[in-house]
């Protein structure tokens, strides 16, 4: 069964500072690595997919690694903004088994960028 | 659509009645999730449909829930007799195919029981 961690849960850090979110899973045979950003009372924005055969995805300011071998991604975010404060989830979908392709999210971290 | 589409985008019930909400996937897409979000809560996997396979029911919290997708398109969510503490924000997503693209969400179902 796989189980998704998020840390840390909450950070809060001044405008224009990097960042790191941690992801860690524990089935590591996963086809792709998906990180999410919800804002209050809104549904989930797809940020970046990363495939297994990749070892990180690029979108403007947001870079996202993964590590198969060691379960982690880290999703990256450079001169951060206040627009960015939101909960961020990572989502692995399983790899076999007969829930092939289930999504399991992390529980998220809340990022406040105060200006 | 463009897009995952939810109806209705909020719903209040009264205590004991039943409820139905509705999910669009992306035109095309194989896999559709449900997931429960309670205040303040990360998200609780509810059901999960991919392809002509048989359901994965395993999140249902109980047998008041259930969910159908017919002819591999719209999905509906059931919600029988319903209690205060199904209050929570319904989320859909589709993706593709199943595993290896991209999920994609739509904005929920935000259900108040009264």
């Amino acid at each position: 069964k796989q189980e998704v961690t998020q840390i840390p849960a909450a950070l809060s850090v001044p405008e224009g500072e990097n960042l790191v979110l941690n992801c860690s899973f524990t089935d590591s045979a996963i086809y792709n690595l998906q990180w999410f950003r919800q804002d209050p009372g809104k549904g989930l924005t797809s940020l970046l997919l990363i495939q297994s055969s990749q070892r990180e995805q690029t979108s403007g300011r947001l870079n996202a690694s993964l590590d198969k071998s060691s379960g982690r991604s880290t999703l990256y975010i450079a001169a951060s903004q206040p627009g960015d404060s939101a909960t961020y989830l990572c989502a692995a979908p399983n790899a076999g088994g007969t829930s092939y392709g289930k999504l399991t999210f992390g529980q998220g971290t809340i990022l406040t960028v105060h200006p | 659509g463009a897009g995952v589409s939810q109806s209705p985008s909020n719903k209040v019930t009264e205590k004991g009645k039943d409820v139905e909400l509705r999910c669009d996937p992306i035109s095309g897409h194989t896999a559709l999730y449900w997931y429960r979000q309670s205040l303040g809560q990360g998200l609780e996997f509810l059901i999960y449909f991919q392809g002509n396979s048989a359901p994965d029911k395993s999140g249902l919290p109980s047998d008041r829930f259930s969910a159908e997708r017919t002819g591999g398109s719209v999905s509906t969510l059931t919600i029988q007799r319903t209690q205060q503490e199904d209050s929570a924000v319904y989320l859909c997503a589709s993706s593709l195919k199943y595993g290896n693209t991209e999920a994609f969400f739509g904005q929920g179902t935000r259900l108040t029981v009264v």
